[in-house]
């Protein structure tokens, strides 16, 4: 099946440490995309990757860290700068070619809850 | 991109139609109206996108007013698992900052048996 896959569901980490969060996709999709879910809020944009090899910052990308080595993955580092880190983390991608070419439409993965203890 | 305003909450019983207005008065000529949800602690999930003409899809209705001022999404038969967080955004279709998605809070839609 085609998708979006984010490990792991659940992460927890001490205060002070780096993680690493994994995002997978198998839908031949250019772009990938970073947000950040705060209970009762709508979604922030952290990092966004439009190709292989290029990235660019989001509105809260302070405190974040990504690579895009290659066109599948985006993993997403939340560095020991970032002074809030727990939350839902989404990862989303798009192919700016389909449909009439003017939209991407953003596919969702299920997310990763990340607490700071 | 333009601002959007909707309702906080909305119930709606189970089986009848869930009609979840956004208003979005400041939107351009070149901006799209998109339809998103989430349903609790997952991913958010595309449902339907207008530019001027009412669209349906296997998911839902969205009819936009003449001065694309307002829109409705409309479930016409809503269920139990349609209980979600249903975000409107509004955004240009193509170039610039295409990339971008801005969610706002959304209307939580709760069904009811």
């Amino acid at each position: 099946d085609g998708g979006i896959t984010q490990s792991p569901k659940y992460l927890f980490r001490k205060e002070g440490q780096n993680v690493t969060l994994s995002c997978e996709q198998n839908l031949n999709h250019d772009a990938m995309y970073w947000y950040r879910q705060d209970p009762g809020q709508g979604l922030r944009l952290i990092y966004y990757s439009q190709i292989v090899n290029d990235f660019q910052k989001g509105d809260i990308a302070e405190g974040y860290s990504v690579s895009r080595e290659k066109k599948e993955s985006f993993p997403l580092t939340v560095t020991s700068a970032q002074k809030n880190p727990t939350a839902f983390y989404l990862c989303a991608s798009s192919d700016p070619r389909q449909s009439t070419g003017l939209y991407n439409e953003q596919f969702f993965g299920p997310g990763t809850r990340l607490t700071v203890l | 991109d333009a601002k959007t305003t909707q309702p906080t909450s909305m119930d709606c019983a189970e089986g009848r139609a869930a009609n979840l207005p956004c208003n979005h008065s400041t939107i351009s000529g070149n901006e799209y109206v998109y339809w998103y949800r989430q349903i609790h602690s997952q991913g958010p999930q595309y449902i339907i996108h207008g530019l001027k003409n009412n669209e349906t899809n296997e998911m839902a209705s969205l009819i936009i007013t003449e001065d694309r001022k307002s829109s409705t999404l409309i479930l016409p038969h809503a269920t139990l698992r349609d209980t979600a967080v249903y975000y409107c955004i509004v955004r240009v279709g193509s170039g610039g900052s295409n990339y971008k998605l801005t969610f706002g809070k959304g209307t939580l839609l709760t069904v009811n048996p």
